[in-house]
């Protein structure tokens, strides 16, 4: 079983949803990230959580330490949306490395 | 600022060949990493260097070698390329106490 595992693998929404990516995490972690990534293109942080809730336009991240669990939810979804999302966790150790999960491939149609 | 420079950008390599991906970041990072990305399984991490003069493998180190010229560059080598190393990499860098991660564009190398 990966440390870190993501729902759905895919998603398609139609313009204008809801959508919400779920990720659960099995080790210690100091920090969680959520990552975006573009076809052909680079990898792109979104936020970083230790704790609570983070919003920053359209996209909103929340994170439960007891549970293990995170969300990112992308209100009003749009084409531009498209991409792939990644989470990935920092363990506890001092490191600064990141365990990743396998992505969620996400996309919105007009 | 510019973050995070992978070069080349893209590279055809034949099997046995060598070559080396280069990565700079100009924000004073300590930490510096790089990572493969293939379908369906995410990213994994090649080599990490926590701070200049050290480094340490990670998840799949087999067929690779990393030099931490300084703190600015990191690169990754691959001293005689195989048909498994085709994939996406990525060069990323943080500050290990402030752990905002800052990746490169990505390396895409194709092995024939």
């Amino acid at each position: 079983k990966n440390e870190v595992e993501q729902s759905p693998q895919n998603l398609t929404a139609q313009e204008g949803e809801f959508i919400t990516i779920n990720c659960s995490y099995s080790v210690g972690i100091s920090a969680l990230h959520w990552l975006q990534q573009h076809p052909g293109g680079g990898i792109v942080s979104l936020f970083m959580l230790s704790s609570g809730k983070k919003k920053h336009g359209r996209l909103i991240a929340t994170i439960n330490i007891q549970e293990k669990h995170s969300s990112l939810h992308i209100t009003a979804s749009h084409p531009r949306d498209s991409a792939v999302y990644i989470c990935a966790v920092r363990g506890s150790s001092n490191t600064g490395k990141l365990i990743f999960g396998q992505g969620t491939t996400l996309q919105v149609k007009p | 600022n510019a973050g995070v420079t992978q070069t080349p950008k893209f590279q055809v390599l034949k099997t046995g060949q060598s070559m080396t991906l280069q990565c700079a970041q100009d924000m004073n990072h300590n930490s510096m990493y790089w990572y493969r990305q293939d379908p369906g399984m995410g990213l994994r991490l090649i080599y990490y260097s926590a701070s200049e003069g050290t480094t340490d493998k990670g998840e799949v180190p087999n067929g690779y070698n990393v030099s931490r010229l300084n703190k600015r560059e990191f690169s990754l080598r691959l001293e005689s390329a195989a048909p498994s190393q085709t994939s996406v990499y990525f060069c990323a860098s943080s500050m290990v106490l402030l752990p905002e991660a800052f990746f490169g564009q990505g390396t895409r190398l194709t092995v024939v």
